[in-house]
């Protein structure tokens, strides 16, 4: 186990709505990065935060977004939904933002 | 071309042989490189991170970079079956602050 835990385990949404995706990181760090893997592929970087600021990003249009809070928790927003939306998605945190990253068990996300 | 490239595999190789498994990348400002196993159905579990040229011993593993080739690999010595998974390479990318994944390499362990 690594520390970084993930809510919802899973989720159904239907195409054009929104959903929220959440993510604790391992105690002692300071930047969570969020990524999206479909199935067969490796995960696609979304974007990093680091002390609560988007400290780089991936190539994911607007409707992805996201938070960091002063705790280092993260949260994920996705609007206007589509169905190739349906992935795996995955934060992971480390104790800087160019050091090992360390997954949480990840969202899997059905969009119908 | 793709930023990190894998063979997709699957690579099966017998108990106790050594696997090895192989990663190239593009040209860009890098210098973490990291290696990843993946059980079907969970999430991906950090097993080695090498960050200068040469090689990298952990356990059964070694890593080796070579910067100059763009090339990092992962060698298993002594594999087991429960060394069964697919094996994702990553390199982090200092120009956009990202990590970018190979597609991964299914490796098979045979008993």
């Amino acid at each position: 186990e690594t520390g970084v835990t993930q809510s919802p385990t899973h989720l159904i949404k239907t195409r054009g709505q929104q959903v929220t995706l959440r993510c604790s990181s391992q105690s002692g760090h300071n930047t969570v990065s969020w990524y999206q893997q479909a199935l067969g592929q490796g995960p696609q970087f979304i974007f990093q935060y680091y002390r609560e600021e988007e400290n780089g990003r991936g190539n994911f249009p607007p409707r992805f977004s996201g938070l960091q809070f002063p705790n280092y928790s993260s949260e994920l927003n996705v609007n206007a939904l589509e169905l190739d939306d349906s992935a795996l998605y995955l934060c992971a945190s480390s104790s800087d933002r160019l050091y090992e990253q360390y997954f949480g068990p990840g969202t899997r996300l059905t969009v119908t | 071309q793709k930023e990190v490239e894998q063979n997709s595999g699957p690579l099966s190789v017998p108990e106790g042989a050594i696997a090895s498994l192989n990663c190239t990348y593009s040209d860009r400002v890098s210098q973490s490189f990291f290696w990843y196993r993946q059980y079907s159905g969970k999430s991906p579990e950090l097993i080695m991170s090498i960050y200068s040229n040469g090689d990298k011993e952990d356990g059964r593993f070694t890593a080796q970079l070579n910067k100059a080739s763009q090339y990092v690999s992962l060698l298993i010595r002594d594999s087991q079956p429960s060394d069964s998974a697919t094996y994702l390479c990553a390199v982090f990318f200092y120009n956009n602050n990202d990590m970018r994944f190979g597609a991964g390499t299914r490796l098979t362990v045979k008993p």
